[in-house]
């Protein structure tokens, strides 16, 4: 079955230290997204990718990075620049090259502060 | 310009009752208007999508009633039931966004009492 893997499903950071979520799809979509959840927040676009080596940031980049050296993976880093990091994040993928394809997504990662 | 304004953002209705829930936009650029839904623990999943140029859309129980003048939009959910109770998020897109971003609402929180 085709679909998206985040990994892990739970993560906790220390003070100062940078974490990795990883979200790798078999979709073959050209387009991968990370997305922030907080309560009563909704989603909120980190960066996203429509090909490979290319990214952008999107509304809330500051304190994230990512890489895109494959087709079928996008990692976000969560550095330690980022204060207030305890969300549940989400990773998407789709289509490009066809207007309004839906987006189709992981199950998460809830990451919290030790 | 660019928001969706999502309301409620809580909703509790009875079992076999109607759920009704509001979006709202300016950006008349808008043409591509998917209801995702949410259960706890995992990511969101396209529910049901329309286009400005219809002003229905039903499948099974679940149907988007769409008014491009009062740039509205609402998804209805007929004879509701336990397993409906999740968290329901509208968006919309442009097809001229070349970066295929979606505009998220705030997400409606459901719960359908047995």
């Amino acid at each position: 079955d085709g679909g998206i893997t985040q990994s892990p499903k739970y993560l906790f950071r220390k003070e100062g230290q940078n974490v990795t979520l990883s979200c790798e799809q078999n979709l073959n979509h050209d387009a991968m997204y990370w997305y922030r959840q907080d309560p009563g927040q909704g989603l909120r676009l980190i960066y996203y990718s429509q090909i490979v080596n290319d990214f952008q940031k999107g509304d809330i980049a500051e304190g994230y990075s990512v890489s895109r050296e494959k087709k079928e993976s996008f990692p976000l880093t969560v550095t330690s620049a980022q204060k207030n990091p305890t969300a549940f994040y989400l990773c998407a993928s789709s289509i490009v090259g066809k207007s309004n394809q839906p987006q189709h997504f992981g199950d998460g990662t809830r990451l919290s502060i030790l | 310009q660019q928001q969706v304004k999502q309301s409620p953002q809580s909703l509790i209705v009875q079992k076999g009752g109607i759920s009704i829930i509001n979006c709202a936009y300016e950006n008349t650029a808008f043409d591509y208007f998917p209801w995702y839904q949410q259960f706890p623990g995992k990511g969101p999943a396209l529910l049901i999508a329309i286009r400005p140029d219809v002003s229905e859309k039903k499948e099974g129980r679940f149907t988007i009633s769409f008014n491009k003048s009062a740039k509205q939009f609402s998804l209805h959910i007929m004879d509701s039931q336990p397993g409906d109770s999740a968290t329901y998020f509208c968006a919309a897109s442009m097809s001229m966004d070349s970066n295929y971003q979606l505009i998220w609402g705030a997400g409606t929180k459901l719960i359908i009492k047995p």
